[in-house]
């Protein structure tokens, strides 16, 4: 069955360091993947997506993501973290011969701390 | 600006009743969706729409009723029929449901019973 799951459902991180939020899937085919992140009471904000090409991915504030075929994973990192990036991560795939659904992972809290 | 805008930002609805959530984007997006969202448990599909006067069930559809009438509206009908309505709404659109699109999200309608 295809899956998409968030291994972690919180990850605590001083500020300035750098930050790993956890993300695998299972598929036959090649997944287009996707983060988004949601603020206290809003919405979800678009990060940055995997469609294909190279596999280290670059998005919006400072976020960046690395796509691994053979570890089926696709982790958003960044380098140094800030206070205000804590918030609720979540992890989104498009499945092939699924109808294109977007389906989420249960999603990860992030926590920085100062 | 472009988006989309969900009313309202919070519903009370008697046991019983059914209640109307409104959704409207302005991104000229062929696809809309409609997620619910409860604690822990990331986001479950509703229902979905490729195109005007066409949309399918989701994962969890029992319960809710849409329309799609106009390209830039996608409203959400809670029923009676949902034993369990209490929960975060949210509404997305993308350009097509192609695989590599990414969808937008509005801020949510948080539906509480009384």
């Amino acid at each position: 069955a295809q899956s998409v799951a968030q291994p972690e459902d919180q990850v605590n991180v001083a500020e300035g360091n750098p930050l790993t939020v956890k993300c695998t899937y299972s598929v036959s085919g090649n997944p287009y993947l996707f983060w988004y992140v949601q603020y206290p009471n809003r919405g979800l904000q678009f990060l940055l997506k995997y469609i294909t090409g190279d596999n280290l991915v670059k998005g919006s504030y400072g976020f960046e993501a690395e796509f691994n075929k053979s570890q089926t994973s696709f982790h958003l990192k960044k380098p140094s973290a800030l206070v205000s990036d804590s918030a609720l991560y979540f992890c989104a795939v498009r499945f092939p011969n699924a109808g294109n659904m977007l389906t989420f992972g249960g999603g990860t809290r992030l926590m920085v701390k100062p | 600006d472009g988006g989309i805008t969900q009313s309202p930002k919070y519903l009370f609805r008697k046991e019983g009743q059914n209640v109307t959530l409104s959704c409207e984007q302005n991104l000229n997006h062929d696809a809309m969706y409609w997620y619910r969202q409860d604690p822990g448990q990331g986001l479950r599909l509703i229902y979905y729409s490729q195109i005007v006067n066409d949309f399918q069930k989701g994962d969890i559809a029992e319960g809710y009723s849409v329309s799609r009438e106009k390209k830039e509206s996608f409203p959400l009908t809670v029923t009676s029929a949902q034993k369990n309505p209490t929960a975060f709404y949210l509404c997305a659109s993308s350009i097509t449901r192609a695989r590599g699109t990414e969808a937008f999200f509005g801020q949510g309608t948080r539906l509480t019973v009384v």
